[in-house]
Parts: C-alpha cells; structure tokens; sequence
C-alpha cells in the first residue's frame, strides 16, 4: 500500500521569495506522482504530474517538481510566489501496476503569502 | 465547457435525516469518485466507481451509499448512520478507468453540516 507524507502543515513566506512543498511517499512499488491546489472553497486543480521520463516537471502557474526516486521524494518548488498562490497544496500518489485509477493523497501544505 | 457539477454548495442536514449529494459530469470520464475532505486530514475516498452500475467501497464508506445508474451522474446519499457527516465533500472523475496515470477532475464541493 501507498502513502504520502507532506511534512508540512503550513509554510509562510513573503511575496517574491522562493517556497519548496515538501512530499515524501511510501510505496512497495512504482508509482506515479501528482501535485493538486486548492484554492478556498473550491475543488482540487491538476499543477504538475510525472509520469515517466525527465525527473523535473513543469506545471502551470510557473510551478515545477522534482522526483527523487532514491529519497522517495517529488517536492514542490517555484522560484518566487505571488500573494495569488496562497491556497493548500496536496501530494498525491498512484499505484503504477494497478488496474484501477485511485490516488492516495498527503494531508495538505497550506502555503501563506505575505506581502 | 466540459467539467463537474457538484450541488448543492451548502447542505444543511437534521439529526435522523438522510440528505443526498448530486454530482454531474460532462467529460465522458469512465470513473467517478467521492472524497471527504476535513481540517488537517486531506482527502479520504467515500466510495468509486469505474463503470455504470458498478462502484466499491472505499477507506470511509460507513454511513454512505452511492449509485451509478448513468455514466455522467454519481450521487452520494448521508445516511442517519454516518454520526459526524461535517465536512467538505468532493466528487472527482477521471477518464480510463483501467489506468492508475490518469489525473482527476474535481467538481467545486458541497459543505454539509449539522443543523
């Protein structure tokens, strides 16, 4: 069975500044990865997946992700925010053998921007 | 546009009082999903569905039910038997259910609460 750990909460940071999400997954087997956003009272938005191939991925909204299959890792970077991104961020793993489409997803980062 | 209609956006429930959830997709997405979503706990799966007439259990689905008598519609039922039915509910599809890369759309949520 799957898991994903987002090992934080909350991260505040000001307008401008450079933010990293971290995810850490657990899995017995290969898996693919997904980043979603959630803006407040609304549903969750795809950001970025990878799937196979180049372990950096670009998402949208100048977003990108790296897979560090040694660490277990696909943490969630963008270079420097704007007060439009605060929102909640999830992580959230697929099993790659499966046969069925279900994901597991982290309990949520809520990134905070100050201006 | 194609995407989901999840309503109502607000639902308010009474104590012994079953109330239904109405999800709508217009994708033609073979698989459909209910998630529960809570303070600090991320997304929980309710209940899945990846044919018409088809749907299995997911990790909460005590005190839920769901049908899938049409490939566009999903709806949850909160019975009187789901004792903390507070919360954020989520519909989600996705298109193939026979494969674990596809991403999910998610409609925009009903708040239930208790009266």
């Amino acid at each position: 069975a799957q898991s994903v750990t987002q090992l934080d909460s909350q991260v505040p940071v000001f307008e401008e500044a450079p933010v990293e999400l971290r995810c850490n997954y657990s899995s017995s087997v290969s898996v693919y990865l997904f980043w979603y956003v959630q803006y407040p009272n609304q549903g969750l938005q795809l950001l970025l997946k990878y799937l196979s191939g180049s372990t950096l991925v670009k998402g949208i909204n100048g977003f990108e992700a790296e897979f560090n299959k040694s660490q277990t890792s696909f943490h969630l970077r963008k270079p420097s925010v704007h007060i439009s991104d605060t929102a909640e961020y999830f992580c959230a793993v697929s099993d790659r053998s499966s046969s069925a489409s279900k994901i597991i997803f982290g309990s949520g980062t809520r990134l905070s921007i100050r201006p | 546009d194609g995407g989901i209609t999840q309503s109502p956006k607000y639902l308010f429930r009474k104590e012994g009082q079953n109330v239904t959830l109405s999800c709508e997709q217009n994708l033609n997405h073979d698989a459909m999903y209910w998630y529960r979503q809570d303070p600090g706990q991320g997304l929980r799966l309710i209940y899945y569905s990846q044919i018409v007439n088809d749907f299995q259990k997911g990790d909460i689905a005590e005190g839920y039910s769901v049908s899938r008598e049409k490939k566009e519609s999903f709806p949850l039922t909160v019975t009187s038997a789901q004792k903390n039915p507070t919360a954020f509910y989520l519909c989600a599809s996705s298109m193939d259910r026979r494969y674990s890369n596809q991403p999910q759309h998610f409609g925009d949520g009903t708040r239930l609460s208790i009266l």
